[in-house]
């Protein structure tokens, strides 16, 4: 069965210190990887996302993901956090499963910046 | 504001009353899902229409849910005869295209409290 694992519900972290949020997927089909982000009081938003290529990829607002298919994890970081990015962030994988029913999400971790 | 609308955000009600839930999604988006959230989970999918085809439903959509898409534009979710344990977020997404690619786009979402 698809799952995603985020293995920390909570993360505080001091302003301008990096930060890591840990996300692994169990599968043994290709997947799309992606990070959604929820701010206080608004929608879910698309952060980013892995489909292909390059391995690595970067959000517009500094936070980048890694793609370890060894691993089977899609880590995001950002090396200086803001005040900012104070909100939910959702791990979640697709499997290349058909029909509308094959986006799975994490349980989400709650990024915390302290001024 | 041309995103996913959601109404009402919040909706208090009474066990056994009915309640319905109402989405706006992006107008050229064919594709448009319904998803649940509850404290402490990422979302979970519940429903999705292609256009006014509503072709997959979850497990966790009950007899007492009903979903439709008439005109293939704004959603409705109803859920008869509440019980405490529909207290969630509900949840609207859209995209467009032939399918799923796991790129949503969400509204802020409707938040019931059943007492």
């Amino acid at each position: 069965a698809q799952s995603v694992t985020q293995l920390d519900s909570q993360v505080p972290v001091f302003e301008e210190a990096p930060v890591e949020l840990r996300c692994n997927y169990s599968s043994s089909v290709s997947v799309y990887l992606f990070w959604y982000v929820q701010y206080p009081n608004q929608g879910l938003q698309l952060l980013l996302k892995y489909l292909s290529g390059s391995t690595l990829v970067e959000s517009i607002n500094g936070f980048e993901a890694e793609f370890n298919k060894s691993q089977t994890s899609f880590h995001l970081r950002k090396p200086s956090v803001h005040i900012s990015d104070t909100a939910e962030y959702f791990c979640a994988v697709i499997t290349s499963k058909s029909g509308a029913n094959n986006l799975f999400f994490g349980t989400g971790t709650r990024l915390t910046v302290i001024p | 504001d041309t995103g996913v609308s959601q109404n009402p955000r919040h909706k208090i009600t009474k066990r056994g009353q009915n309640v319905t839930f109402r989405c706006d999604p992006i107008s050229e988006h064919n594709r448009l899902y319904w998803y649940r959230q509850t404290l402490g989970q990422g979302p979970e999918f519940l429903t999705y229409f292609q256009n006014e085809a509503q072709l997959e439903k979850s497990r966790l959509l009950s007899d007492r849910f009903s979903a439709e898409r008439p005109k293939g534009s704004f959603s409705t979710l109803e859920i008869q005869r509440t019980e405490q344990g529909d207290s969630a977020m509900y949840l609207c997404a859209s995209n467009a295209g032939q399918t799923n690619t796991g790129e949503l786009f969400f509204g802020e979402g409707s938040r019931l409290t059943v007492l």
